[in-house]
């Protein structure tokens, strides 16, 4: 069935370092791929999209691309900031609908 | 809109009790979406339903736990009986086909 995997984590960076997450995934046809943000004692909000290959999804300076090839979805920022920190999740809208998320990043910036 | 709502915020059962989590989904979106999330297994996918009809149940974990949606603004995800394990934090989420889901800010279960 349809899957995604994603690095574990946590992931601990200085403020203005570069980021760098990496998400691969498995699904039959050409699923949707999103990459959707958590802050704490929230809900998932979207934070970018891609729905075909060699799409790329931005959105306040997170950029991630869809490589049809790779079957990746690799979330990058240049120069994250302490506001950044939060659980990051990738995830993969399949062609029945269904709605795949990985098991997530914890990404803490410190000043 | 007032986005996906549910209900309660926090719930704390005893063991062997049922427990019944709500969600009124965003009008017009035609899939409602139930995930669990715990540490150990991230977000779990437990069922989900287009136009009101269950699509895939394969992720709800025991025959204790039971979801239907009788109309397109209501859906409940019921335990009977609840575990100690069934903590968790539990989202409803809802969208139109293919695009983003929209989340609620889920339900806090904590079973003792």
């Amino acid at each position: 069935g349809d899957s995604v995997t994603q690095m574990e984590g946590p992931v601990t960076l200085s403020e203005e370092a570069f980021l760098t997450i990496n998400c691969t995934y498995t699904a039959t046809g050409y699923p949707s791929l999103f990459w959707y943000v958590q802050y704490p004692g929230e809900g998932l909000q979207l934070l970018l999209k891609a729905t075909k290959a060699d799409d790329k999804g931005s959105n306040k300076g997170f950029e991630a691309t869809y490589r049809k090839e790779t079957t990746s979805f690799h979330l990058e920022k240049g120069s994250v900031q302490v506001s950044d920190s939060a659980v990051y999740f990738c995830a993969l809208r399949g062609s029945q609908g269904n709605l795949i998320f990985g098991k997530g990043t914890k990404l803490s910036v410190k000043p | 809109d007032a986005g996906v709502i549910q209900s309660p915020r926090h719930e704390v059962t005893e063991m062997g009790q049922e427990v019944t989590l709500r969600c009124k989904p965003i009008s017009g979106h035609d899939y409602l979406f139930w995930y669990r999330q715990t540490m150990m297994r991230g977000l779990e996918l437990l069922i989900y339903f287009n136009n009101n009809v269950p699509i895939d149940d394969s992720g709800m974990p025991e025959d204790r736990f039971s979801a239907k949606m009788p109309n397109a603004s209501f859906s409940t995800l019921k335990i009977q009986p609840s575990e100690p394990r069934d903590s968790a934090v539990y989202f409803c989420a809802s969208s139109p086909p293919v695009l983003r889901a929209f989340f609620g800010q889920g339900t806090r279960l904590t079973v003792v």
